[in-house]
């Protein structure tokens, strides 16, 4: 059974440019969220998305919007990025009806904004 | 204040020794607690949930205290393996933000 897919691992952009990440879930879980991780520090929440709805959002600019699809994939898309972007972007799966279960994590996409 | 409050740590033990962590949260809403373990450059990996009552897995025991808004790891018999970044987890639930501590590093030394 495959846990949380995240892709790509690794990603080089330029100030300015524009980026897309991709999550899948982990079989029978239907609520995605995402996380930025800055060296050293806890991941912080950016948002969740469940019933490919926006449910609750961290403090995070517009330039970070998401989706997610009918098969609870879901997309984090970044905006005019700034070298500050750089991070570990992490994407969780858990089912909304069992959060004790706690998340389940991919294992990220790097990014660098140089 | 910030929502969720660790020490950064770093813990260095000897192995065999016990360990305990302290974590402190600000919402009095919160209702889901977490304990997740994180290793260098890895992504953060369930650890143990947190019950009202206290729960243990092996080495390792959580207690939630409501009144003064503190959870606590204690781990046993420290390993060499133990070795990472424990980082506490608090949730108001539903759809509510999971928020996450900075972490609290351990390190265990032969």
């Amino acid at each position: 059974d495959a846990g949380v897919t995240q892709s790509p691992t690794h990603l080089i952009k330029t100030r300015g440019q524009q980026v897309t990440l991709r999550c899948s879930p982990k079989s029978g879980h239907d609520t995605v969220s995402w996380y930025q991780q800055a060296l050293g520090q806890g991941p912080q929440f950016i948002f969740q998305y469940y019933e490919e709805e926006e449910r609750q959002r961290g403090n995070f600019p517009d330039r970070f919007s998401g989706h997610q699809f009918p098969n609870y994939s879901s997309e984090l898309n970044v905006n005019a990025l700034l070298l500050g972007d750089s991070a570990l972007y992490l994407c969780a799966s858990r089912p909304m009806d069992r959060e004790y279960y706690g998340y389940t994590f991919g294992s990220g996409t790097r990014l660098t904004v140089v | 204040r910030k929502e969720v409050e660790q020490d950064p740590g770093p813990f260095n033990v000897p192995e065999g020794a016990t360990v305990a962590f302290n974590c402190t949260y600000s919402n009095s809403a919160s209702q889901s607690f977490f304990w997740y373990r994180q290793d260098c450059r890895k992504e953060p990996k369930l650890l143990m949930s947190v019950y009202s009552s206290g729960n243990e897995d092996g080495r390792f025991t959580a207690q939630l205290n409501r009144a003064s808004q503190y959870i606590s790891l204690l781990i046993r018999d420290s390993k060499l393996s133990d070795s990472a970044t424990y980082l506490c987890v608090v949730s108001a639930g539903g759809y509510q933000k999971v928020t996450f501590g900075t972490g609290t590093k351990l390190q265990v030394i032969p």
